[in-house]
């Protein structure tokens, strides 16, 4: 097991620009979440998956940030048109959740985005 | 909504000293209540947690026990070290019964501690 892990972790874009990133969640777990944390707040919860079915999406994710997870394991969350604004670090965390037990969310490193 | 609130930093201390961030929180049910702390250039590890009222949450040293009745969930280390110096979050997780799983977070207190 060698956790969540994210690419990449650091990303430069000028304003505009369409981002991509990715997450590898820990292989047995079955949810998998995004959150973004700016400079000297706590992460923002943006959206999570159940499997390849992204179940809520915060206000917080406009028109041009979507995530996917077509399989069930890896997710890519894609930002179009890149704002100043979106800079920020975007976390990824997985937890594995069933009928009778709901496990605690491990946090990948992050990827942190800046935009020019 | 559910919401965090955490002890404003930054917190500066000497090694050995006693620590004490303090955390208090409002939501509906019965959450679980989380610490994570997030040292320099990492992600964010889960540090202790505690499910129901009363319970007690210990990891390394540190201390939560989760109070409803005050719905608080302080954090507290007897004598901390230089290698404690990081971002310490409190969080929340709706109960369980529900469809959302997410984790509402306070805005993180920096600690400090010097040799």
């Amino acid at each position: 097991d060698t956790g969540v892990s994210q690419d990449p972790r650091h990303k430069i874009t000028k304003r505009g620009q369409n981002v991509t990133f990715r997450c590898d969640p820990i292989s047995e777990h079955n949810r998998l979440y995004w959150y973004r944390q700016t400079l000297g707040q706590g992460p923002e919860f943006l959206t999570y998956f159940q499997n390849e079915a992204q179940l809520e999406k915060s206000r917080l994710l406009s028109d041009r940030f979507s995530a996917e997870r077509p399989k069930g394991s890896f997710s890519t969350l894609e930002i179009q048109r890149t704002e100043q604004g979106d800079s920020a670090m975007y976390l990824c965390a997985s937890s594995l959740v069933n009928l009778r037990y709901t496990d605690t969310q491990y946090f990948g490193p992050g990827t942190r985005l800046t935009v020019l | 909504g559910n919401s965090v609130t955490q002890m404003e930093g930054p917190v500066t201390l000497s090694e050995e000293a006693f620590l004490t961030i303090n955390c208090t929180y409002t939501a509906t049910g019965y959450p679980s209540i989380f610490w994570y702390v997030q040292y320099p250039g990492e992600g964010l590890q889960l540090l202790l947690k505690a499910t129901k009222a009363d319970d007690k949450g210990s990891n390394k040293g540190f201390e939560a026990t989760y109070r409803k009745e005050t719905t608080s969930f302080h954090l507290e280390k007897g004598s901390v070290q230089v290698s404690d110096s990081a971002v310490y979050f409190c969080a929340l997780r709706k109960g369980s019964g529900g469809s959302n799983y997410k984790l509402t977070f306070g805005k993180g207190t920096l600690l400090t501690v010097n040799p």
